[in-house]
């Protein structure tokens, strides 16, 4: 298994609170993303990152920032939480556009 | 816009027999199609992928088929085990392109 580790695994937290959610790598790829998981709509990609300090946005980045200071870790932060934020987060990896992705087992958060 | 969709929601299969899983996709600019299998509180795990220079490639039980024409791209299990039953998702992207666009999925239960 590709070496990603996700924290929290669960997370409940209150509307309007910041939270943070980490990814960490041991595989140093270059390219690290970060997804959400709803019913109906799939995994959607909220940020992904190409290098250490570069960032871009994916097709739902409205409420969320990521950051990468270092190849290993990818944060992602959602400033002030609302209920529509509640979701299954994914983190995933790769070396290169032109290899599969590998994703981590998820980041359960609710918001109340 | 959903750029690639899977119809079916979910499809049952009795163990032994073929399962056939189906995806469509709307962008002519994709050109490398990717299949995850997802078992619940897990995250997705990389099943096969294919190039749109070749229409079918193969590993053990797993075969996808391209047909760039029809912009369709279909997944066949030979013979479906217990153990298949999953969430598949398809997923695309673009040459030159960083991101991953996944289909909404399709629940695979094989039963005895």
């Amino acid at each position: 298994d590709a070496g990603i580790t996700q924290s929290p695994r669960h997370k409940v937290t209150e509307t309007g609170t910041p939270v943070t959610l980490r990814c960490h790598q041991t595989e140093n790829h270059r390219y690290m993303y970060w997804y959400r998981q709803d019913p109906g709509h799939g995994l959607r990609l909220i940020h992904y990152s190409y290098g250490v300090k570069d960032t871009d946005k994916g097709e739902v980045s409205d409420g969320y920032s990521v950051s990468r200071s270092k190849t290993e870790d990818f944060l992602l932060t959602l400033e002030s939480a609302t209920s529509s934020q509640t979701s299954v987060y994914f983190c995933a990896i790769s070396e290169s556009v032109l290899f599969p992705q590998h994703f981590g087992d998820g980041t359960r958060l609710s918001i109340l | 816009d959903q750029q690639v969709k899977q119809n079916s929601p979910s499809l049952s299969v009795q163990e032994g027999r073929i399962s056939i899983l189906n995806c469509d996709y709307t962008n002519s600019m994709f050109d490398y199609f990717l299949w995850y299998k997802k078992y619940p509180a897990e995250g997705p795990t990389f099943l096969i992928s294919i190039s749109s220079i070749k229409d079918k490639n193969e590993d053990g039980r797993f075969t996808v088929f391209l047909n760039k024409s029809a912009k369709h791209l279909s997944l066949h299990i030979v013979p479906s085990q217990p153990g298949d039953s999953a969430v598949y998702f398809c997923a695309a992207s673009a040459k030159n392109t960083d991101k991953l666009i996944f289909g909404t999925g399709t629940r695979l239960q094989v039963f005895p």
